[in-house]
């Protein structure tokens, strides 16, 4: 059956380092994968869109990794902040939808 | 642009009852998704329109769950008769186009009671 696969526990990071979150999935051939930010009582943000064919996306701080082989996505936060605390959630293209990861729950201690 | 607006925000009501959830998409956005979200199941697909027309409702739960789009500008999510399984965080998010950035509302927090 098709899954996607989020880190369940929360991630607690210090403050200025850089946290990864990952994102494993089977069974589906995304054309792409999507991060998005959610904090609490609100609805989640976009982050990044990365395809199939590219490797490597970057954003400011932010940078994503897509490798189709090992059907696995990498986010990375460098120069953590505290208010980089929120949940993360990764998003499969598949069939003109987006097919969703639980979301990763990122702590970041001053 | 305001973004995507839902309401209500809030919404406590007696299990039998009837709840209707409003969402206003981004002004030319093709696409209109409707989600719940709980901490058991996270965020799940209910069903999709494409220029005001359902595509796939096949994550409906059940016949007590019905949406519809009377025009580019408004949605409507129904659940009658409502039961307490049904409390949950629901969203509605817009599109330019199915496979590309979706514009998530602030949510309507449903509880049956």
């Amino acid at each position: 059956s098709q899954k996607i696969e989020q880190n369940s526990e929360a991630l607690n990071i210090q403050e200025g380092k850089t946290a990864t979150l990952t994102c494993n999935y089977t069974n589906y051939s995304p054309a792409y994968l999507q991060w998005y930010r959610q904090d609490p009582g609100r609805g989640p943000v976009f982050l990044l869109l990365i395809r199939e064919n590219e490797k490597e996306k970057r954003k400011e701080r932010l940078k994503v990794t897509f490798d189709t082989t090992l059907k696995q996505s990498l986010f990375h936060i460098t120069a953590s902040q505290p208010a980089d605390s929120a949940t993360y959630l990764c998003a499969l293209g598949s069939n003109y939808q987006l097919i969703w990861g639980a979301g990763t729950k990122l702590i970041i201690k001053p | 642009d305001a973004g995507v607006i839902q309401s209500p925000r809030h919404e406590v009501t007696e299990m039998g009852q009837e709840v209707t959830l409003r969402c206003k998409p981004i002004s030319g956005h093709d696409y209109l998704f409707w989600y719940r979200q709980t901490m058991m199941r996270g965020l799940e697909l209910l069903i999709y329109f494409n220029n005001n027309v359902p595509i796939d409702d096949s994550g409906m739960p059940e016949d007590r769950f019905s949406a519809k789009m009377p025009n580019a500008s408004f949605s409507t999510l129904k659940i009658q008769p409502s039961e307490p399984r049904d409390s949950a965080v629901y969203f509605c998010a817009s599109s330019l186009q199915a496979q590309e950035t979706q514009y998530f509302g602030p949510g309507t927090r449903l509880l049956v009671l």
